[in-house]
């Protein structure tokens, strides 16, 4: 079955800084990863997703991730934060029919 | 405007009341999904449908039941045998294997 693991249920960085939230994914078949973004007390937005080609994909908002097959890594960054990037993260793996989401990460910007 | 419409956004019940929360979508997508959010648990998988008159449980079914009559609707019921209701309830759908889903804005159920 299927699973994902994020690293740091809660991350803090500057304004400007780097932002990284990691994402281990595990799947018996060749996955397909995705990055969402919630605000408060709303749905989930889809910020990218890999499903075969290109390693690193471009989403929306300035975010970027690398699927890494070697080390079943899926791990979301962007070079410069900005205050309206606070929100909640999610990865999510895609197995056939079941889409399957990890515990979600907190991104907190610091002025 | 295409989407994917909850209702009601909050939802108060006493104990013991079956519930009935409402997803439609006009985006024409064949698979609809509802998802229970509780804080640091992520989203995790009630039912899932992946065509009209047909779905499967997902890894927290016990307690909910769902019905797919039609395309654009996927209603969940919560009823008394759900031990712990108070949650948010996100639906999606999407247009089938391996793909991204949309999700819409989510009920929040308050039992009392």
């Amino acid at each position: 079955a299927q699973s994902v693991t994020q690293l740091g249920s809660h991350v803090s960085v500057s304004e400007g800084a780097l932002v990284l939230l990691r994402c281990n994914y595990s799947s018996s078949v060749p996955p397909y990863l995705f990055w969402y973004v919630q605000y408060p007390n709303q749905g989930l937005q889809l910020l990218l997703k890999y499903t075969t080609g290109a390693t690193l994909v471009k989403g929306i908002n300035g975010f970027e991730a690398e699927f890494k097959k070697s080390e079943t890594s899926f791990h979301l960054t962007k070079p410069s934060a900005h205050m309206s990037d606070a929100a909640e993260y999610f990865c999510a793996v895609s197995e056939l029919a079941k889409l399957t989401f990890g515990t979600g990460t907190r991104l907190t910007i610091i002025p | 405007d295409g989407g994917i419409t909850q209702s009601p956004k909050y939802l108060f019940r006493k104990e013991g009341q079956n519930v009935t929360l409402s997803c439609e979508q006009n985006l024409n997508h064949d698979a609809m999904y509802w998802y229970r959010q509780d804080p640091g648990q992520g989203l995790r998988l009630i039912y899932y449908s992946q065509i009209v008159n047909d779905f499967q449980k997902g890894d927290i079914a016990e307690g909910y039941s769902v019905s797919r009559e039609k395309k654009e609707s996927f209603p969940l019921t919560v009823t008394s045998a759900q031990k712990n209701p108070t949650a948010f309830y996100l639906c999606a759908s999407g247009r089938g294997v391996n793909t991204e889903a949309f999700f819409g804005q989510g009920t929040r159920l308050t039992v009392v």
